[in-house]
């Protein structure tokens, strides 16, 4: 079935240890985003890639870092956890310019005690 | 600055008809995208209008001014299914999506 993969599901984390979060897609989608979403606040975006090989930065970027090696494999990193990065993340991808909408990962839920 | 303003929380009755309207302010505008998301779900896509008017499709609709920077989703035949977050999103010169906040939509029996 076509469509975004993360993992894992949910993670406990203890402060300062590094995190990678995986997110893969099948549907050889160009540009793939990165956000967190808190109660209250909505989906904010952390990072972007446009295409294979270039990343930017989003809203909230700060101790978060991605790569785009391919088209299929978005991931991300926090160097150093803190108890402020607890909240779901979501792994999204969408072709061309976006006019077909985003298709969302079902999530990785992140608790940094 | 970028904004997307809906409301935070609404209450409709199963079998009725809701609104939820949505005002934004973006730099540059190429459409404007409703999604629902279910309590621990991840949101899915709903509709996308970029010209100004109505748009149906089934039960929902969702309707675009243009000029009014404001858009609103129109729910008919509530289903307790529909309880979810409706999330209003408009995509900017950039073609990036700029979110709202979420509105919590209760359908009570």
């Amino acid at each position: 079935i076509a469509g975004i993969t993360q993992a894992p599901t949910s993670q406990i984390l203890a402060a300062g240890r590094r995190m990678t979060l995986r997110c893969t897609q099948d549907m050889r989608h160009n540009a793939m985003y990165w956000y967190r979403q808190d109660l209250g606040l909505g989906l904010r975006l952390i990072h972007y890639s446009n295409t294979a090989g270039t990343t930017g930065k989003g809203e909230v970027p700060d101790g978060y870092s991605v790569s785009r090696a391919n088209t299929d494999d978005f991931p991300l990193t926090l160097a150093s956890a803190v108890p402020s990065q607890t909240s779901v993340y979501f792994c999204a991808s969408s072709d061309g310019q976006g006019l077909d909408g985003y298709t969302f990962g079902s999530g990785t839920r992140l608790t940094v005690v | 600055g970028q904004n997307i303003d809906q409301p935070t929380e609404m209450t409709a009755t199963e079998g009725a008809i809701v609104q939820i309207n949505c005002t934004y302010q973006t730099s540059g505008f190429n459409g404007l995208f409703w999604y629902q998301q279910h309590a621990g779900e991840a949101p899915t896509f709903l509709s996308y209008n970029v010209l100004d008017g109505l748009e149906e499709k089934g039960r929902f609709s969702s309707f675009l001014s243009r000029s009014k920077g404001y858009s609103y989703l129109l729910l008919k035949e509530l289903q307790m299914k529909d309880s979810a977050s409706y999330l209003c999103a408009a995509l900017d010169s950039n073609y990036q999506l700029i979110w709202g906040a979420g509105t919590k939509l209760i359908i009570k029996p």
